[in-house]
């Protein structure tokens, strides 16, 4: 079964609006994860790394304004797209590093913004 | 900085072929690399995890080899069938847990 979840699976909203998006580890700690997102012919891209109980580091290039990473504990990291505009519909996707370095994926949200 | 490649970008063959998925990356130095199925408007499915001690894994009729010295890693998938249908993207795992993802090959098995 899923060791990563993500939630929701599929979301629209309206422009202007802030959709947020969940990432738990189910049965392990995660002090770390991280933030993906599918950009067209690009594959999966590292926006930021969320760390528990501190701010997350954002990839060059990343608005940490927009993108805002909550990591409140040790099994929930929280993506919130503020004043989404149509060009932020994407597929977003968090991991999680679990033993050491294997790493689990949730399952992928998908956004899109009308 | 890791770059991983995938080539053929999109790949058609006949159903009950075998066919082979080509994936390089250009730093050697990497803990594991994974081979993951997206179908279209769905999420990532994990089909074999290859650490970096090994050199192949096999699922089914899925098999994935690594060959860390020249940063290649193929994925074999034998008998292919229509729900094979799907864009597989390779990714390897290095340093800080981070995750790099190929630019993805779209698979079509035509009936």
């Amino acid at each position: 079964g899923a060791v990563v979840s993500q939630h929701p699976s599929r979301v629209i909203c309206k422009s202007g609006t802030s959709v947020k998006i969940e990432c738990r580890s189910l049965d392990f700690q995660a002090t770390t994860m991280f933030w993906y997102r599918q950009f067209p012919k690009k594959s999966l891209m590292l926006m930021a790394t969320s760390n528990e109980g501190s701010k997350a580091t954002y990839e060059q290039g990343v608005e940490k304004d927009k993108f805002l990473i909550n990591h409140a504990s040790l099994t929930l990291s929280t993506l919130t797209v503020t004043s989404a505009h149509p060009e932020d519909s994407s597929f977003y996707i968090c991991s999680a590093p679990r033993d050491g370095n294997t790493i689990y994926f949730g399952e992928g949200s998908w956004l899109t913004v009308v | 900085k890791q770059e991983v490649t995938q080539i053929p970008a999109a790949l058609s063959v006949p159903e009950g072929e075998n066919l082979v998925l080509n994936c390089s990356f250009t730093d050697s130095a990497i803990y594991n690399l994974q081979w993951f199925r997206q179908d279209p408007g769905k999420g990532l499915t994990s089909l074999l995890l290859i650490q970096s001690s090994q050199r192949e894994q096999t699922s089914g009729r899925l098999n994935a080899s690594l060959d860390k010295s020249s940063g290649r890693s193929t994925l074999y998938i034998a008998a292919s069938q229509p729900g094979d249908s799907a864009t597989y993207l390779c990714a390897t795992s290095g340093g800080y847990q981070k995750v790099t993802f190929g630019t993805g090959t779209k698979l079509q098995v035509i009936p």
